[in-house]
């Protein structure tokens, strides 16, 4: 079945510093992929989606390109910012249900 | 405009008790989904209901029901309550049909049972 995999985390980073999350999917046909962000305290929110192989999503100086030869969509900012530390979320939706698959989120922490 | 909103935010059961849980789509979204949280892991997909009729059923027991009411808004119900139900509960709302697009989410309700 489908599955998404996230490296663990927590990710701990200087402030500026370059940030890479990996993601990788399992997925039978064309998913959508997607990655949310989830602020202390606040609901799940969309950051950045992509539709088709090759797309980048790009939102708030996030990136990530859907990349299906390597079924990965891993999450990039060239510099972050305390302000950026939250729990990221990479899902992929497909099928012929209605839903999103989630990975288990990995923790970003940025100090000052 | 108001975002999408659930309902207690937090509340405790016991074991063997029922829990309804409620949500407000943001106005204009008549798809509402709601999802587990258990605490480190992503959520998990329970339901989807579009136009007051349900679109997809995650892998959860019976115990688990929802409805989408004529204003859109939706209840989760939970039924003999068991320790493992305790999580965050998302409602997020769309205004997609078909296949899974851009979701909002509600804070979410957290529900402990002891």
């Amino acid at each position: 079945g489908n599955s998404v995999t996230q490296m663990e985390g927590p990710v701990t980073l200087s402030e500026e510093a370059f940030l890479t999350i990996n993601c990788t999917y399992t997925a039978t046909g064309y998913p959508s992929l997607f990655w949310y962000v989830q602020y202390p305290g606040e609901g799940l929110q969309l950051l950045l989606k992509a539709t088709k192989a090759d797309d980048k999503g790009s939102n708030k100086g996030f990136e990530a390109t859907y990349r299906k030869e390597t079924t990965s969509f891993h999450l990039e900012k060239g510099s972050v910012q305390v302000s950026d530390s939250a729990v990221y979320f990479c899902a992929l939706s497909g099928g012929s249900n209605y839903q999103l698959i989630w990975g288990a989120g990995t923790k970003l922490i940025i100090k000052p | 405009d108001a975002g999408v909103t659930q309902s207690p935010t937090h509340l405790i059961k016991t074991r063997g008790q029922h829990v309804t849980l409620r949500c407000s789509p943001i106005s204009g979204h008549k798809s509402v989904s709601w999802y587990q949280q258990v605490l480190g892991q992503g959520p998990q997909f329970i339901f989807q209901y579009y136009e007051k009729e349900e679109r997809g059923r995650g892998n959860f027991p019976d115990r688990f029901s929802a409805r989408q009411f004529p204003n859109y808004s939706s209840e989760l119900n939970v039924n003999a309550l068991l320790l493992g139900d305790s999580a965050l509960y998302l409602c997020a709302s769309s205004s997609a049909q078909g296949r899974a697009g851009e979701l909002f989410f509600g804070e979410g309700s957290r529900l402990t049972v002891l």
